[in-house]
């Protein structure tokens, strides 16, 4: 099983309209973090927002929210009045102790691609 | 500018001519780390560094390395490139390997082995 599974490989929406990209993860540790990555077209990574396991708020930063439910272990985005510009590829990821005990691994969802129509 | 750099963006070989991919990065971070993304794959980590002289294998590691004889420099080795290992990198550096810090990535390279 996928450790990070981002089960919507493409989402197309018009402009203006709300959408919401799903992650679900999966870990034995208690102690952990969450991530967003945004890659546009241009190719970078982008880091969007960072979430630590024992806060389960949800947080909003302009059109943009994340609400996390670790009885889920689930970390969704969502994008409000989404525009042009937000298409790119999103990529959810973990970061955990590895098994082996030798420092930490951020493991990686497949990424969904949005795309966003005028 | 705090960055981290990868040459070249581009690159077409043919299969077998070693290369390398360089990634330098400025902001002194003692973490770096080489990922592979290929489509519905996510990026998966090929190897890591911890610090100077100490680098370990991620999840990828067959055929490739690397070295980490300075801090700001993690070079990726292909000795002998296949097709199989098209696809688009990235380099990453993060101050120390902790859970919650999140890596600065390089822009990325795109290698195309035929």
């Amino acid at each position: 099983a996928q450790k990070v599974t981002q089960a919507q490989t493409e989402i197309s929406v018009v402009e203006k309209e709300d959408v919401t990209l799903d992650c679900v993860y999966e870990t034995r540790d208690t102690t952990y973090y969450l991530f967003w990555y945004k890659q546009p077209p241009s190719g970078e990574l982008v880091f969007l927002i960072r979430r630590n396991s024992f806060d389960e708020q949800n947080e909003i930063s302009g059109r943009y929210s994340w609400n996390f439910q670790k009885s889920t272990s689930s970390f969704n985005f969502t994008i409000t009045a989404s525009q042009v510009v937000d298409s790119a590829v999103y990529f959810c990821a973990l970061s955990e102790a590895r098994e082996s005990n030798a420092g930490n691994m951020l493991t990686f969802g497949g990424g969904t691609r949005l795309m966003v129509k005028p | 500018e705090a960055q981290v750099t990868q040459n070249p963006r581009y690159l077409i070989t043919v299969t077998g001519k070693k290369l390398t991919v360089t990634c330098s990065q400025n902001m002194n971070h003692e973490y770096m780390s080489w990922y592979r993304q290929d489509p519905g794959l996510g990026l998966r980590q090929i190897y890591y560094s911890m610090n100077v002289e100490v680098t370990d294998k991620g999840d990828v590691p067959e055929g490739y390395k690397v070295s980490r004889k300075e801090k700001r420099n993690f070079p990726l080795i292909l000795e002998s490139p296949s097709p199989n290992q098209t696809s688009l990198y990235f380099c990453a550096s993060s101050l120390y390997n902790t859970l919650n810090q999140p890596q600065h990535f390089g822009d990325g390279t795109r290698l195309s082995i035929l």
